[in-house]
């Protein structure tokens, strides 16, 4: 049972380059979410889906988009990478109803120059 | 929206002894949960301890334990017998019962001195 799988874990991009950052569960689990970690701020909601189709925005989604095609993998797109997406990024996954934890994928380091 | 505030940036305890990390939170929701997460230097989060808000009695996990006080919104943890592998950033995180987002705090970055 591998959990939440994150990749890459470092990622060096220049301003304008796109890329995606993959997750993956194997937890059958309905949420999924995306958070970014910077200093000083705690983890900051970025989007979430609650089941295959469904997405929504979280408290900083600009310069991100998400999709949710299966209930397994919920990636995020940098489209035009800026340096202010200089950051770390959390993967997480949980069930949606009950007060169970989440779980979250082993973080990417991204730095945009 | 919920929100979340940790007043301590930073905290140190010498090892053995114990040290409080303080949360208050806001929230409409009158079923919710609570969690604090650990961030060591390996960047991992694990999880902690967890709260029932429904839930009088305050959860425990070995040397962590809870004091949930709901009318005040307060939720903060408490680390007995502090190990040198406590040395981590500690994060608040309250869970909506019918929207399932996590919200986190600003975090304490927790130094067990020898």
């Amino acid at each position: 049972n591998a959990g939440v799988t994150q990749t890459p874990k470092f990622q060096v991009l220049k301003t304008g380059q796109s890329m995606t950052l993959q997750c993956a569960q194997d937890m059958n689990h309905e949420y999924m979410s995306w958070y970014r970690q910077d200093p000083g701020m705690g983890l900051r909601l970025i989007h979430y889906s609650v089941g295959a189709g469904i997405t929504d925005q979280g408290e900083v989604p600009n310069g991100y988009n998400v999709s949710r095609s299966t209930t397994e993998d919920f990636p995020l797109r940098l489209l035009s990478a800026a340096p202010s997406q200089t950051s770390v990024y959390f993967c997480a996954s949980l069930i949606f109803q009950g007060g169970t934890e989440a779980f979250f994928g082993q973080g990417t380091r991204l730095t945009v120059v | 929206a919920q929100t979340v505030t940790q007043s301590q940036p930073e905290m140190s305890v010498q090892e053995a002894e114990t040290v409080t990390l303080s949360c208050t939170y806001d929230t409409s929701e009158n079923n919710y949960y609570l969690f604090w997460y650990k961030q060591p230097p390996s960047r991992q989060m694990i999880l902690v301890i967890r709260q029932e808000a429904y839930k009088q009695q305050n959860a425990t996990e070995n040397r962590f334990s809870v004091n949930f006080q709901k009318a005040a919104k307060s939720f903060s943890l408490k680390i007995s017998d502090s190990q040198l592998g406590d040395t981590a950033m500690y994060f608040c995180a309250p869970r909506g019962g019918s929207q399932g987002n996590l919200i986190f705090g600003k975090g304490t970055k927790l130094s067990v001195k020898p």
